[in-house]
């Protein structure tokens, strides 16, 4: 059980164009989910936590027009990043707390690997 | 959330017991520990989670001093898989969940 599901898990593309990335719950309610960004040898860092229903909440820094989050329903979750640039090329990662456990231990997707040519 | 401080890299011998420490010393009392990895190009997985009491699983066991000042996990039989690295994080289970840069830990044949 509890496991998380990310698509695609690698893209590229040209500098300007939108990519979406989508993160599934396959087996579980996630009442909260979580995007991080992560770059090479370094800790995944926070970009934001969304909640089913509401607006996302961006961690300081990390522009929300820049980087659009759906959280539409109890099982998926999406981060478009528009217009996207070589700076953006990153290691994606979703992850997702299951509301209905008594402890909130957070589950993964496998990752998106974000290529901006 | 509690600030967490763990040596930047380790090595182990396969077969071995790998003994990752962890300090969290301004952990307060709501705080759970919980361990996580990431092996090379994944997403990390869940291992192990505790408050007070030592626990165990089927990957690992927890072993949580009784000031809660630090911690350490234990992998009793270490195989090359298990190279990865290695993220303790004390954590409400509240808002959000902060990775600090963990620790590396090399399994060698």
């Amino acid at each position: 059980g509890a496991v998380v599901s990310q698509h695609p898990s690698r893209v590229i593309c040209k500098s300007g164009t939108s990519v979406k990335i989508e993160c599934r719950s396959l087996d579980f309610q996630a009442t909260t989910m979580f995007w991080y960004r992560q770059f090479p040898k370094k800790s995944l860092m926070l970009m934001a936590t969304s909640n089913e229903g509401s607006k996302a909440t961006y961690e300081q820094g990390v522009e929300k027009d820049k980087f659009l989050i759906n959280h539409a329903s109890l099982t998926l979750s999406t981060l478009t990043v528009t217009s996207a640039h070589p700076e953006d090329s990153s290691f994606y990662i979703c992850s997702a707390r299951d509301g209905q456990r008594e402890f909130n231990e957070q589950f993964f997707g496998p990752g998106t690997r974000l290529t901006v040519l | 959330d509690a600030k967490t401080t763990q040596p930047t890299s380790m090595d182990c011998a396969e077969g071995r017991a790998a003994n990752l420490p962890c300090n969290h010393s301004t952990i307060s009392g709501n705080e759970y520990v919980y361990w996580y990895r990431q092996i090379h190009s994944q997403g990390p997985q869940y291992i192990i989670h505790g408050l007070k009491n030592n626990e165990t699983n089927e990957m690992a066991s927890l072993i949580i001093t009784e000031d809660r000042k630090s911690s350490t996990l234990i992998l009793p039989h270490a195989t090359l898989r298990d190279t990865a690295v290695y993220y303790c994080i004390a954590d409400t289970g509240g808002f959000k969940t902060i990775f600090g840069a963990g620790t590396r830990l090399f399994v060698k044949a």
